[in-house]
């Protein structure tokens, strides 16, 4: 079945290490995106791409980093400088930039101990 | 910047009403707005996307309409079902970017 694909659904990490959160998507979409969601609130932009080799910074990128190596991976990397990381991340994926259908992941929940 | 609000936060009707969701936004230069759904603990599925040339879109009991001059979306869905309970969120879409709303939480009693 054609999805994207979120791993790992939970996450536990110490204060100071780096995690990265793995999305995949084989629907052969040019655009992916993360976002963040903290409760009562809406999704927060953290990085996008429109192709490979090349990604933005959405609205609250600082502590984060990201790749894009391959159309169908856009892996997430939560740095230690990201001060409050706890959060559930969502990954989304369209065919046709933000202006299309975009289509998300479950989602992957981080908690920082 | 894009500001989206929700409203109610939250709202709980008997099986069968007929349900009125609002979103409204500041910035009425959008391209599209969507509509999703989400269950407790899982992603954000696609409802409805509504273009901005557009004044209303259907999908079965779903309907939303879009009054872009008033920076303003309805999701209506018609006959609700205990199925239908979870939080529905909009997202308007301006430069490329999509802004979302903290969405509605609905629960329908049986």
């Amino acid at each position: 079945d054609g999805g994207i694909t979120q791993s790992p659904k939970y996450l536990f990490r110490k204060e100071g290490q780096n995690v990265t959160l793995s999305c995949e998507q084989n629907l052969n979409h040019d655009a992916m995106y993360w976002y963040r969601q903290d409760p009562g609130q809406g999704l927060r932009l953290i990085y996008y791409s429109q192709i490979v080799n090349d990604f933005q910074k959405g609205d609250i990128a600082e502590g984060y980093s990201v790749s894009r190596e391959k159309k169908e991976s856009f892996p997430l990397t939560v740095t230690s400088a990201q001060k409050n990381p706890t959060a559930f991340y969502l990954c989304a994926s369209s065919i046709e930039g933000a202006t299309g259908e975009l289509f998300f992941g479950e989602g992957s929940r981080l908690t920082v101990l | 910047k894009q500001e989206v609000t929700q409203i109610p936060a939250a709202l709980s009707v008997p099986e069968g009403e007929n349900l009125v969701l609002n979103c409204s936004f500041t910035d009425s230069a959008i391209y599209n707005l969507q509509w999703f759904r989400q269950d407790p603990g899982k992603g954000l599925t696609s409802l409805l996307l509504i273009q901005s040339s557009q004044r209303e879109q259907t999908s079965g009991r779903l309907n939303a309409s879009l009054d872009k001059s008033s920076g303003r979306s309805t999701l209506y869905i018609a006959a609700s079902q205990p199925g239908d309970s979870a939080t529905y969120l909009c997202a308007p879409c301006n430069d490329y970017k999509l802004s979302f709303g903290a969405g509605t939480t609905v629960t329908v009693r049986a």
